[in-house]
């Protein structure tokens, strides 16, 4: 069966400092990966996705960046965080068969709530 | 800009009672519904993926119907139980190829 895993859990970190978040999938080849942000009193946002190694696409400018250096690694990164960078932030896995339809189901790992002193 | 609306945002009822939300969403453009469970302390976990107008899906005593051409849908719980405590979001995938998310509504059931 799948997994999904992310890290760290929860992470308080100073204005300005760097950032990495890991997410790694196991029992599929190949899955399309999503990270996505829940801010305070807002819904889910999708910031980056992915359709295989190196290929990344973004959906919000910000400060935030992601690689895929490997086929089920996923991760999320910034320089410099920003108070407003703080969330929820989640990953996501689906299946990359049915194309652009619309009908994949997205599962989620478990979170890691960032909060920027 | 595509929003997709949930209401209500927040909804307390007592065990036993039946419940229904609703997820507004762009009717143009439109593939696919796909409706979440989010318990505290736990991941997002599918319950339905809906594409046809009219379209209605059941998991136990949860149930969702879709209305394309007006752009809604709706998600029922009938006798509520404590464990069915949750968000529930919905999120519509169009055009676009992601999927938008709504806020969520916020179920709490009391014993």
């Amino acid at each position: 069966s799948q997994t999904i895993h992310q890290w760290p859990a929860t992470l308080v970190q100073p204005v300005g400092s760097p950032l990495s978040l890991e997410c790694t999938v196991e029992g599929t080849s190949n899955p399309n990966l999503y990270w996505y942000r829940q801010a305070a009193g807002r819904g889910l946002q999708l910031l980056f996705y992915s359709v295989g190694i190196g290929q990344i696409s973004s959906e919000v400018p910000q400060n935030l960046s992601a690689s895929r250096p490997q086929d089920r690694q996923f991760i999320l990164s910034s320089k410099k965080l920003l108070l407003s960078d703080s969330g929820f932030y989640l990953c996501a896995w689906s299946g990359s068969t049915s194309g652009s339809d619309g009908t994949d189901t997205q599962y989620f790992g478990p979170g890691t709530r960032l909060t920027v002193l | 800009i595509l929003n997709v609306e949930q209401s209500p945002q927040s909804l307390h009822v007592q065990e036993g009672d039946s419940t229904n939300f609703t997820c507004s969403f762009p009717s143009s453009n439109f593939y696919a519904l796909h409706w979440y469970r989010w318990e505290t302390a736990k991941s997002p976990e599918a319950l339905f993926v809906m594409t046809l107008n009219g379209d209605e899906k059941k998991k136990g005593r949860i149930s969702a119907t879709l209305n394309t051409k007006e752009g809604y849908s709706y998600l029922y719980i009938k006798g509520s139980q404590p464990e069915d405590s949750a968000t529930y979001l919905c999120a519509w995938w169009g055009q676009g190829g992601k999927l938008i998310f709504g806020q969520g509504t916020e179920l709490s059931v009391k014993p």
